[in-house]
């Protein structure tokens, strides 16, 4: 069975340093992998995805994440966090059967500290 | 192009009273979804439908029913409400256009039932 896991339910990063939130998936054959963003009382927002081609994948608001295939991994980075960027993380894996739906992890909540 | 929408926001039903959560998409997406998130279980996936006239369960599908009215339109209905659905209900839709894959979410609906 397909599944996404984000070991970590918290991240806590003081501004200006760099990020990591974590992602492990399993899947057969090639991945989708995506991570989203919720800020409090919102809808998921698309940071960014890996479909294909180079492993280290830019998205929004200064996001980027590794690819792994040996680790099975997609990290999601960022050189120097801001308090803005607080929220809840999510990262998914597109199912490779006939629905396409993405199957998520628990998610991460980054938390930035001034 | 407004993307995903849902209505209503927020609602607070009885038990046993039922409601219809609308959703409505204008990217002339095939498929759409219905998630439900939980605190540390991230999203489930309630229904999905392939394409316009079909309609599948997905993980958590007791005590829901759906509708594919249209290629725009996916509702969710509880027939019944029971306090266990008390959650934040997600729409979304995807397409896979030029070798990519989207899927967009919509704003969310915070249901309580007491």
């Amino acid at each position: 069975a397909q599944s996404v896991a984000q070991p970590e339910d918290q991240v806590n990063v003081a501004e200006g340093n760099p990020l990591t939130v974590k992602c492990t998936y399993s899947v057969s054959g090639n991945p989708y992998l995506f991570w989203y963003v919720q800020y409090p009382n919102r809808g998921l927002q698309f940071l960014l995805k890996y479909i294909t081609g180079d492993n280290l994948v830019k998205g929004s608001y200064g996001f980027e994440a590794e690819f792994n295939k040996s680790q099975t991994s997609f990290h999601l980075k960022k050189p120097s966090a801001l308090v803005s960027d607080s929220a809840l993380y999510f990262c998914a894996v597109r199912d490779t059967g006939a629905t396409n739906k993405l199957i998520f992890g628990t998610g991460t909540l980054l938390a930035v500290q001034p | 192009n407004a993307g995903v929408t849902q209505t209503p926001k927020f609602q607070v039903l009885k038990t046993g009273q039922s409601m219809t959560l609308q959703c409505a998409q204008d990217m002339n997406h095939n498929s759409m979804y219905w998630y439900r998130q939980d605190p540390g279980m991230g999203l489930r996936l309630i229904y999905y439908s392939a394409s316009e006239g079909t309609t599948d369960k997905g993980e958590v599908p007791n005590g829901y029913n759906v509708s594919r009215l249209n290629k725009r339109e996916f509702s969710l209905r509880l027939e019944s409400a029971a306090p266990s659905q008390t959650s934040v209900y997600f729409c979304a839709s995807s397409a896979v256009r030029q070798g990519t894959y989207e899927q967009y979410f919509g704003p969310g609906t915070r249901l309580t039932v007491t």
